[in-house]
C-alpha cells in the first residue's frame, strides 16, 4: 500500500511568488490534514478535509493560504503571495477514521522563500 | 486539550528496552494518549495510542497508569533506527488537531 505522497519535496521561490503544494493521501482515506513547521517552531495543524469538504480550517494562518481537495482525492495547498515567514516544512497526513484513527504522514515539502 | 510533559532528551542503549515517560496530569476522560515519532528529515510516524488499557503493537507497548495521569512508551529492543524525536499527545475523542509540542529527542547509543 502506497503511503502519503507529497510533491514537490523541495521548493525555492522568491517573496511575492505563488507556490502550490500537492498531497496524495493513502487510497481510501477520506480524511486529509495539512500541518506545517516553520523555522524553530513546533509542528502546527492547518486544516482537515473530510472528502472534499473542509471540516476544520482553524489553523490556517491567513487568507494567503488556500487549500482545495476537488473530488475528494488529492489536495493542493496554494500560497499566494508567499512571504518570508512562510518558509518551513509542510506536511500532509491522511486517516480512515477521523475520530480516533491514526494519521499517516508524508515526508513533507520543504518550502524556502527568498 | 491536556498538556503533556516529556523529558527534553534521553539516551538509550542499543538492544535494550527504551522506556519513554510522559506526564499528562490534567487529562480528561475522553482524551486518548497518542505517540508519534519523527526521524530526521521524515514526516511524523504514528506509533501507538490508547485510552486507559495497556496497548501493544508490532512497534511498541503503551503503559497507562490507572489514574491516567502518566504513561510510558516502551520500545522493547531499541535499535539505532529508533533514534528520533518522540511526541506524546493527549487528544480528545473526535478531535483531529494533533499538537506536537517539543517532544523528547531520543538517541540510541551503540
Amino acid at each position: 500500500e502506497a503511503g502519503v505522497t507529497q510533491f514537490p519535496s523541495h521548493s525555492v521561490i522568491e517573496k511575492g511568488q505563488t507556490v502550490t503544494l500537492r498531497c496524495d493521501p493513502i487510497s481510501g482515506h477520506d480524511n486529509l490534514y495539512w500541518y506545517r513547521r516553520v523555522m524553530g517552531k513546533e509542528i502546527k495543524f492547518l486544516l482537515h478535509f473530510v472528502k472534499e469538504s473542509k471540516q476544520d480550517e482553524s489553523g490556517m494562518p491567513n487568507n494567503r493560504f488556500l487549500a482545495e481537495r476537488t473530488g475528494g482525492t488529492y489536495s493542493t495547498l496554494k500560497v499566494q503571495p508567499a512571504e518570508l515567514e512562510d518558509s518551513g516544512v509542510y506536511f500532509c497526513a491522511s486517516s480512515q477514521d477521523h475520530r480516533t484513527g491514526p494519521q499517516h504522514f508524508g515526508d513533507g515539502t520543504r518550502l524556502s522563500i527568498l | 486539550d491536556a498538556k503533556t510533559t516529556q523529558p527534553t532528551s534521553m539516551d538509550c542503549a542499543e538492544g535494550r528496552a527504551a522506556n519513554l515517560p510522559c506526564n499528562h496530569s490534567t487529562i480528561s476522560g475522553n482524551e486518548y494518549v497518542y505517540w508519534y515519532r519523527q526521524i530526521h528529515s521524515q514526516g511524523p510516524q504514528y506509533i501507538i495510542h490508547g485510552l486507559k488499557n495497556n496497548e501493544t503493537n508490532e512497534m511498541a507497548s503503551l503503559i497507562i497508569t490507572e489514574d491516567r495521569k502518566s504513561s510510558t512508551l516502551i520500545l522493547p529492543h531499541a535499535t539505532l533506527r529508533d533514534t528520533a524525536v518522540y511526541y506524546c499527545i493527549a487528544l480528545p475523542y473526535g478531535n483531529n488537531r494533533l499538537a506536537f509540542g517539543k517532544g523528547n529527542q531520543v538517541v540510541v547509543i551503540p
